[in-house]
């Protein structure tokens, strides 16, 4: 099941360096996430987006900045990496308006800042 | 904003025993509850979810959980666990009114032995 896909799966990078990570669904959902999972922390959100012009900070917004550029795509960029940012990090969606909507992952991308 | 604590970060079983994998949250006020699995290198799959009616829900694979609104939990079990079910499992709640924020557990890693 592809609905949810994130390019790229895995990344090695240094600090400083500015990289992005990118999101595209096929499920027709308006509501995408970003989190980032760390062990032992669970799954943390960074941001979240309504629609194209809505964009909203999660809890742990600092270091990064996102891309709503279609209602199919929302990226992820880290403007200068820092090795705390090395972590598994998911795109998610929901269908919008729905209480109680469940959120579908895609498979995650794993980024180490060395 | 909520909380959700799954209290037992790893839970050891041996197969075709059975389990519980807490979860408790902080409100009381109208929730939907989730539970989400992570098989290792992969994202999150839904088990199942708690909206509204019975208390009692089943999922896939043979899991099942119960809401307490009393005791604000929602605890998954299995009656027969297999080696497949070796994984990490997530409980999630999302109060519905905030814009279908999900709220995450820091996961409970589930080993089945032989």
């Amino acid at each position: 099941d592809a609905d949810v896909t994130q390019t790229p799966r895995n990344r090695i990078t240094k600090t400083g360096k500015r990289i992005m990570l990118e999101c595209s669904q096929t499920k027709g959902h308006d509501r995408m996430y970003w989190y980032r999972q760390d062990p032992g922390l669970g799954l943390r959100l960074i941001y979240y987006s309504f629609d194209v012009k809505d964009i909203n900070k999660g809890e742990i917004s600092d270091g990064y900045s996102v891309s709503r550029q279609a209602q199919a795509k929302f990226s992820l960029s880290l403007e200068s990496a820092i090795p705390n940012q090395t972590a598994l990090y998911f795109c998610a969606t929901s269908d919008i308006g729905q209480g109680g909507s469940e959120q579908f992952f895609g498979p995650g991308t794993r980024l180490t800042v060395l | 904003a909520q909380s959700v604590t799954q209290l037992d970060s790893q839970v050891p079983v041996f197969e075709e025993a059975p389990v519980e994998l807490r979860c408790n949250y902080s409100s009381s006020v109208s929730v939907y509850l989730f539970w989400y699995v992570q098989y290792p290198n992969q994202g999150l799959q839904l088990l199942l979810k708690y909206l509204s009616g019975s208390t009692l829900v089943k999922g896939i694979n043979g899991f099942e959980a119960e809401f307490n609104k009393s005791q604000t939990s929602f605890h998954l079990r299995k009656p027969s666990v297999h080696i497949s079910d070796t994984a990490e499992y997530f409980c999630a709640v999302s109060d519905g009114d905030n814009f279908n924020k999900f709220y995450f557990g820091s996961g409970t890693k589930l080993n089945v032995k032989p």
